[in-house]
């Protein structure tokens, strides 16, 4: 099946900064979610992106499907932005997404 | 907006105990998913199902079983609940092809 590899695993950052996390996927894929997972435990969908580049307020995220990778961006962190993001890949049969083991994030202020 | 609810946000059984999750969503989507979460391990999938009545195993079956009699609703069922499956359990919904919809999760405890 697809493999999927976040990094970093883990990153602090100081409340304003800026930050880059990455997702490379194994094997071609039908498409490449975003997911914010809050204290709570609830995963909240940022974005659906098979490829190119979206941008949602201060985030945005760039999907490459043929070098296999996407890029989530951060700009001017928040502490509300703390929490575990995941990427997760779709296979191309459309029905089951393989998730990364997640980068969690710590913004102070 | 898409809602998808599950049953309880906590619960504590015991082994050995007959336990079931509940998901429901409003939304008519065709698919729904149970995964459940554990440090270190991410999200699996332990079952999906893309209609009424059908099934599908995802990485980690064993040990459940799931039930869809109505499309708003997908139920795990563990027969008879042991502690290695004490986790934290989400529900997610979909159209075929499209963005996953996720519950609240419900963080069970298995004594």
């Amino acid at each position: 099946g697809i493999q999927v590899e976040q990094s970093p695993p883990d990153l602090i950052l100081q409340e304003g900064a800026n930050s880059t996390l990455r997702c490379n996927f194994s094997d071609s894929v039908n498409n490449l979610q975003w997911f914010h997972q809050n204290p709570w435990g609830q995963l909240i969908n940022l974005f659906y992106i098979p490829s190119g580049t979206k941008q949602n307020g201060r985030l945005s995220a760039t999907t490459v499907a043929t070098e296999r990778y996407s890029l989530l961006y951060i700009s001017s962190s928040q502490t509300t932005d703390s929490g575990v993001y995941f990427c997760a890949a779709l296979n191309n049969a459309g029905n089951m997404l393989t998730f990364g083991g997640g980068t969690r994030l710590m913004v102070k202020p | 907006d898409v809602k998808v609810t599950q049953s309880s946000r906590y619960l504590v059984k015991r082994t050995g105990e007959k336990v079931f999750l509940e998901c429901v969503q409003d939304m008519d989507h065709e698919n729904m998913f149970w995964y459940r979460q554990d440090p270190g391990l991410g999200l699996r999938l332990i079952y999906f199902s893309y209609d009424v009545k059908m099934k599908e195993k995802g990485d980690i079956p064993e040990g459940y079983s799931v039930s869809r009699e109505k499309k708003e609703r997908f139920s795990l069922i563990l027969e008879s609940a042991s502690t290695n499956q004490t986790s934290m359990y989400l529900c997610a919904s979909s159209l075929r092809g499209d963005t996953q919809y996720f519950g609240p999760g419900t963080r069970l405890t298995v004594l």
